[in-house]
């Protein structure tokens, strides 16, 4: 069974420019989260998606940051325009269903640096 | 809103011995708490999930408990090997959110 695929692996960027991220969850996966980690820290959720529609995005920085999950399938994390502190991986993850009881499976992550 | 604290947050032991990992989190109500493992440079991999009608869950050398009434979970490792060393980050869902609250995580060494 594959796993959750994210693209790009690195990307550096200049603050004030546009990144946007890819994730690719494990199929048959109805749920999907962003997270994002902090150097030192622990990963910190920032959005999450059952099938194509929004469940929890109370710690996203709407003002910056965007993401949709077109067909219920992948997603697309944006960050326009990037500030210094988005410095971080950001990681993907994916389960089964939207019940608290299921396992999340992680990607590899996209590392950001933000010059 | 679930908060996660895990103790020490570094740790350094010969191979062979037997150790413990802490794990706290502040809201009671919770639904599950995963174990990960995190490589320098990778993602996570999950390693124990314990449900909260579970009060523990045994893989291979790894065993985590949940105690849901003090707010702790462990995981013990048994007889240290070299590739345990890694950061061991705990988490854990509920406290009315579904995504997953993390801990800072404690980074393991394990000396050959």
């Amino acid at each position: 069974e594959a796993g959750v695929a994210q693209s790009p692996r690195y990307k550096i960027i200049e603050k004030r420019q546009s990144v946007a991220f890819w994730c690719n969850p494990i199929s048959g996966h109805a749920t999907l989260y962003w997270y994002q980690q902090i150097l030192g820290q622990g990963p910190k959720l920032l959005i999450q998606f059952q099938n194509n529609g929004v469940v929890d995005d109370s710690q996203l920085p709407k003002d910056r940051f965007s993401a949709e999950r077109l067909k219920g399938v992948d997603s697309t994390l944006k960050i326009q325009p990037a500030k210094l502190e988005d410095s971080a991986v950001y990681l993907c993850a994916s389960s089964l269903l939207s019940t608290s009881y299921n396992e999340q499976f992680f990607g590899p992550g996209t590392r950001l640096t933000v010059l | 809103k679930q908060e996660v604290t895990q103790i020490p947050a570094a740790l350094s032991v010969p191979e062979g011995e037997n150790l413990v990992l802490n794990c706290s989190f502040t809201d009671s109500a919770i639904y599950n708490l995963q174990w990960f493992r995190q490589d320098p440079g990778k993602g996570l991999t999950s390693l124990l999930l314990i449900q909260s009608s579970q009060r523990e869950q045994t893989s291979g050398r790894l065993n985590a408990s949940l105690d849901k009434s003090s707010g702790r979970s462990t995981l013990y490792i048994a007889a240290s090997q070299p590739g345990d060393s890694a950061t061991y980050l705990c988490a854990a869902t509920g406290g009315g959110a579904d995504g997953l609250t993390f801990g800072k995580g404690t980074h393991l060494i394990i000396q050959p």
